[in-house]
């Protein structure tokens, strides 16, 4: 079946650079995509979405850009701290059902200082 | 956690007891969602509710049931707990189909003896 994935299982930055962490889909009908993030023990928190009539969607030191040609996403974020350290993951919902999104299995960001 | 909570946090149980999860919300949202994480898979839901008494199987249902008799609590039910059920177990919710976001509670850590 279809699924999102990570390129990367593992991601080691210094404290100050920037982060990037990848993500591709395979499901070309996806048309809304969630990264998400998660510490140790905790629950999945929402990061940033983008739709795919975007290519590019700026938060709050986060930025997802999105090329549906290649069908790959990424997040990207600046002046990584410690506190960014936790697993990463994308999720994209098929372009059917909104509510029957796939989880890639994540990405763990540690940053050293 | 978005007005989630779960209950109880962590449990231990034997092979062949029924567990029941708790997922609790205080953000009126219609759609609510039970998810397992494993090591090596991204998350996996199990069962969705659309509405009061209104759910559907995911796609890892076997084993699991589950009934949603008021908006803001959704139950998971293991109806007789086997060694492949430990797992964390998390709830999320989703306003609307127009709103794709899903917002995740802290989850709940089952073992399975």
């Amino acid at each position: 079946g279809e699924s999102v994935g990570l390129h990367l299982p593992t991601l080691s930055v210094q404290e100050g650079d920037n982060s990037i962490i990848n993500c591709a889909y395979s499901n070309s009908a996806s048309d809304y995509f969630i990264w998400y993030k998660q510490e140790s023990g905790k629950g999945p928190q929402f990061i940033i979405d983008i739709r795919s009539n975007m290519d590019k969607r700026q938060g709050q030191r986060v930025t997802v850009l999105l090329n549906k040609t290649v069908k790959h996403l990424s997040l990207q974020i600046a002046a990584t701290q410690p506190g960014d350290s936790a697993v990463y993951f994308c999720a994209e919902n098929g372009g059917g059902s909104n509510y029957k999104l796939t989880f890639g299995k994540g990405t763990l960001l540690t940053v050293n200082p | 956690d978005a007005g989630i909570t779960q209950s109880p946090r962590h449990k231990v149980t034997e092979t062949g007891t029924p567990v029941t999860l708790r997922c609790h919300q205080t953000e009126n949202h219609r759609y609510m969602y039970w998810y397992r994480q494993d090591p090596g898979h991204g998350l996996r839901l199990i069962h969705y509710s659309y509405g009061v008494k209104d759910t559907d199987k995911g796609e890892v249902s076997d084993g699991y049931s589950v009934s949603r008799s008021k908006t803001e609590d959704f139950l998971l039910t293991l109806e007789s707990a086997t060694s492949s059920q430990t797992s964390v177990y998390f709830c999320a919710i989703s306003e609307s189909l127009d709103t794709d976001t899903q917002y995740f509670g802290p989850g709940t850590r089952l073992t399975v003896l």
